[in-house]
Order: C-alpha cells, then structure tokens, then sequence
C-alpha cells in the first residue's frame, strides 16, 4: 500500500520557470512533511518542511502548499535554475509510538533547461 | 555530517554484508532505508538510544546494531540479487526532529 503518492513522475522546465511537484497522502496521523532533494550518487538532503497547522511555507525558491482536508500537498520551485536538475522526494511521518519512520513518494525527475 | 562506509560494496548471493554509518555529533536516532534504483528509500529499522525502536517490512536478515560513540550498523545476511540497492543512513536529534541522510552505500549482489 503506496501511502503517499507523488506525481509527476518527471518534469522538464524552462530556465526561470515554476516548477511543481505534488504529493498525496492517505494516513491522517501524518504530521510532519519534509522535501527532499537528490542527485545522482548522493543521499537524499533536507530541502524544506513543514507541519499541518500551517498552509504554506516559504524558504527562498522554494514553497510548501499544504491542504490538510484534501490531503494533499505541494513543492513549488520559483525561478527554477540548471543546478535545480534533482530528483525530488515528498516524505510524510506521524509522531506516536512506531510512527517515526519516514514514508516516502516515489520520486520525480526534475529537469531544468537553458 | 553523515559519514557511511563502503560507499560501493559488491557481493555474493548468500554472503553477508556489514555497512557502517557514523552519525552527527549528539544525535540518538539513526534510522537505515533502503532505496532501489528509481524508487524513493524504503524504512527499514530506527534506533534510539541504542534499542530498536521501530522496524519496516524486511525480514530478520535484516538487522542493526548502534553504539555509543555516534556509530551504527545495518547486517545483512544470506544476500539476495533483490538486495541490491543503495542503503541510506539517517541520523537525527531525536525520533521527532529532522533526518539528515548520509551519502549511502550502493551493494550490488550477483
């Protein structure tokens, strides 16, 4: 059972553009959501996070949009940049007891061109 | 950071294989996932404090170990070729705060 869904699967975008990625997760007592950025050869790194008391959260290009009744939430990447070119990863974990680990999406392959 | 070691293994269907991860400084959480080719890292085990804390769908072979001095260790044992994969060390702070994932260790089993 796929308990967080990402999509697209891949993604090419204009230098400058906006890049999105969306997520879907089934679990309510999720109540964590981290993004993560990864490039070939290397571990996924800590890109963004956020919690469901806030909709939206912004660290310089990047936005977290969260709807916590459609159970759905969003990366968005303003002014998308060559070196942005990553697979990207939504995670979602819950807090209580056997709750810690980290579910992940199935990933989506960023392409960003000249 | 995250430190892990090898950061390329190959072995033999029914070997065993140890990796080592070295957390950060003060962090009493590590958890191992594993990731296959085009899939995003599946949780295999966590441990706090040095006791197993929570434990994915993998099976028995599967098992870890982490010590005081900020190390851990993911064995495995009877190597199967589905095995093969990149294996991912994360520490954190706590259970409840942000995971920091190592560079991973990519083991190929043929």
């Amino acid at each position: 059972q796929q308990q967080v869904k990402q999509s697209p699967q891949s993604l090419i975008v204009q230098k400058g553009g906006i890049s999105i990625i969306n997520c879907a997760y089934e679990n309510t007592a999720f109540d964590y959501f981290p993004w993560y950025q990864q490039f070939p050869g290397k571990g996924p790194a800590l890109l963004i996070a956020i919690r469901p008391d806030v909709s939206e959260k912004k660290e310089g290009r990047f936005t977290i949009s969260f709807n916590k009744s459609a159970k759905q939430f969003s990366l968005h990447i303003m002014d998308s940049q060559p070196g942005d070119s990553a697979t990207y990863f939504c995670a979602a974990r819950g807090s209580g007891a056997g709750s810690y680990q980290l579910t992940f999406g199935k990933g989506t392959k960023l392409s960003v061109i000249p | 950071g995250v430190t892990q070691s090898p950061t390329h293994l190959i072995k033999t269907r029914g070997q065993q294989v140890t990796l080592r991860c070295s957390s950060q400084s003060g962090h009493n959480t590590v958890s191992w996932y594993q990731q296959a080719l085009g899939q995003g890292p599946q949780f295999i085990f966590q441990y706090y404090r040095e006791e197993e804390n929570g434990r994915g769908n993998f099976p028995p072979r599967f098992s870890g170990l982490q010590f005081p001095n900020d190390s851990s260790e993911l064995n495995v044992n009877a190597l199967e070729l589905d095995d093969s994969a990149l294996y991912l060390c994360a520490s954190s702070l706590d259970r409840y705060t942000e995971a920091f994932f190592g560079q991973g260790t990519r083991l190929t089993v043929v």
